[in-house]
């Protein structure tokens, strides 16, 4: 099916650990997003990449780093996991002017 | 930074019952988009507005952006226990960057 997937959809990370959250998206947008939903909250930015080979930071970009593997695959990566990081993480993408479509998300607990 | 409110936080109507959420700005929004998210799932788009005074309809959801596109609502007529969710509004900034407003949770009771 069409759309965004990401990999894996639940975690627990250890203090001090790192982690790749994965996404890919299969229909030809140029545009992809990393955001992060605490309860009760909305979803803030965390990284966007505009086109494939750009990246750059988001509302809350401390503590993650990111790469455009390509024009499908976008990845969050958490170099040392904190409890301030325990969030649900949500890539998303467009073709621009329209609809976010986005990953069903990841479930992410640091202890 | 931009902020986009919304309001009510939370609202529990019995099916059948109309609703809305409103989401407004201090600033001219350029256009705004809404969002459903169901319990435990991800973000689906619903709408995108653009013009002043925009009205939009989609079945029981009627979406509109104010004249002075500084505020948007989003209306439910006769809900029904699938529009269960939180609807968020979100203004498109540079980069096709979207900023979320803070979302509206909506519990129907049966």
């Amino acid at each position: 099916n069409a759309g965004v997937t990401q990999t894996p959809k639940f975690q627990v990370l250890k203090t001090g650990q790192s982690m790749t959250l994965q996404c890919a998206q299969d229909m030809n947008h140029n545009s992809m997003y990393w955001y992060r939903q605490d309860p009760g909250m909305g979803l803030r930015l965390i990284y966007y990449s505009a086109s494939e080979g750009t990246t750059d930071k988001g509302e809350v970009p401390n503590g993650y780093n990111v790469s455009r593997l390509n024009k499908r695959e976008f990845s969050l990566r958490l170099e040392s996991a904190a409890p301030s990081q325990t969030s649900v993480y949500f890539c998303a993408s467009t073709a621009g002017n329209y609809g976010y479509t986005f990953g069903s998300g990841t479930r992410l607990t640091v202890v | 930074g931009q902020q986009v409110m919304q309001i009510p936080q939370y609202q529990h109507v019995q099916e059948g019952e109309d609703f809305t959420t409103y989401c407004n700005s201090s600033t001219t929004l350029s256009n705004i988009q809404w969002y459903k998210q169901r319990p435990g799932g991800h973000p689906v788009f619903l709408i995108q507005l653009v013009k002043s005074g925009e009205v939009k309809k989609q079945k029981r959801l009627t979406f509109q952006f104010g004249e002075a596109k500084k505020n948007s609502s989003l209306h439910i007529t006769a809900t029904q226990t699938t529009d269960v969710g939180t609807y968020f509004c979100a203004e498109i900034t540079g980069f096709q960057k979207l900023v979320f407003g803070t979302g509206t949770r909506l519990l129907v009771s049966p």
